[in-house]
């Protein structure tokens, strides 16, 4: 079966740019989706397919994809980026989607 | 705009059998556009998938859970359900519905999750 490894934490700077990344062989054959979530709530998709970027979905977010890893980045960190980022893939081998581990960033 | 609102016991004791619901609104579940997921979050941990149910009735599972669920849907109540058999204290975690696109892939809809703990 199919994995996606993620970094458990990340830290940026305020204002700063932060790449978080995912890793797994799934993504040489399926691009990625991207869900930001805050403490308390649900995920909320930020990022998805080759380049899309969901309707009200800041424009300082984006994703691109090479290989087996694939990243999202933000382009000048704010306060209220911090939260958990997930990724999520179909798996490569059989019909079922994988979730990575999640990273936590956190906005310094 | 579809929301979704999940319902179901909140505490259950082991071995029983987890039940819940998604009631959608503001969309059919009967569009081919889209499949019906569910999945869950033990406290403090990350989203696992459990499972996806499409338009056409088509069920696909996490294979982790051992055959243990089953997701099936009523369009008359234009809801999706789950069942988790045999549930251990493991399986405490908070469940979310959501929607998903299948082209391209992604989980546009959520709920807002319920939680389930299982403790005897």
């Amino acid at each position: 079966s199919s994995e996606l490894t993620q970094d458990p934490a990340v830290s940026v700077a305020l204002g700063q740019t932060v790449r978080i990344t995912c890793q797994g062989d799934s993504l040489r054959s399926y691009y990625p989706s991207w869900y930001q979530q805050k403490p308390g709530q649900a995920p909320v998709n930020i990022f998805y397919g080759q380049n899309i970027r969901p309707s009200g979905i800041p424009d300082r977010f984006s994703g691109s994809s090479s290989g087996n890893t694939a990243s999202l980045t933000i382009t000048g960190a704010q306060a209220e980026d911090e939260a958990d980022y997930y990724c999520n893939s179909r798996d490569s081998s059989v019909n079922h989607w994988v979730f990575g581990g999640g990273t936590k960033l956190t906005v310094l | 705009q579809v929301q979704l609102q999940e319902s179901g016991p909140g505490l259950m004791k082991p071995s029983q059998t987890l039940s819940l619901t998604c009631a959608v609104s503001g969309g059919s579940i009967s569009s081919s556009s889209f499949c019906w997921s569910w999945i869950r979050q033990p406290a403090g941990k990350g989203l696992e998938w459990i499972g996806r149910i499409c338009a056409s009735g088509g069920t696909e599972y996490n294979p982790s859970l051992k055959g243990r669920v089953t997701i099936s849907m009523d369009t008359s109540k234009n809801q999706f359900s789950l069942k988790l058999n045999s549930v251990t204290a493991a399986d405490t975690a908070v469940y979310y519905c959501a929607g998903q696109w299948d082209l391209p892939d992604h989980f546009d809809y959520w709920g807002q999750g319920t939680l389930v703990t299982v403790s005897s």
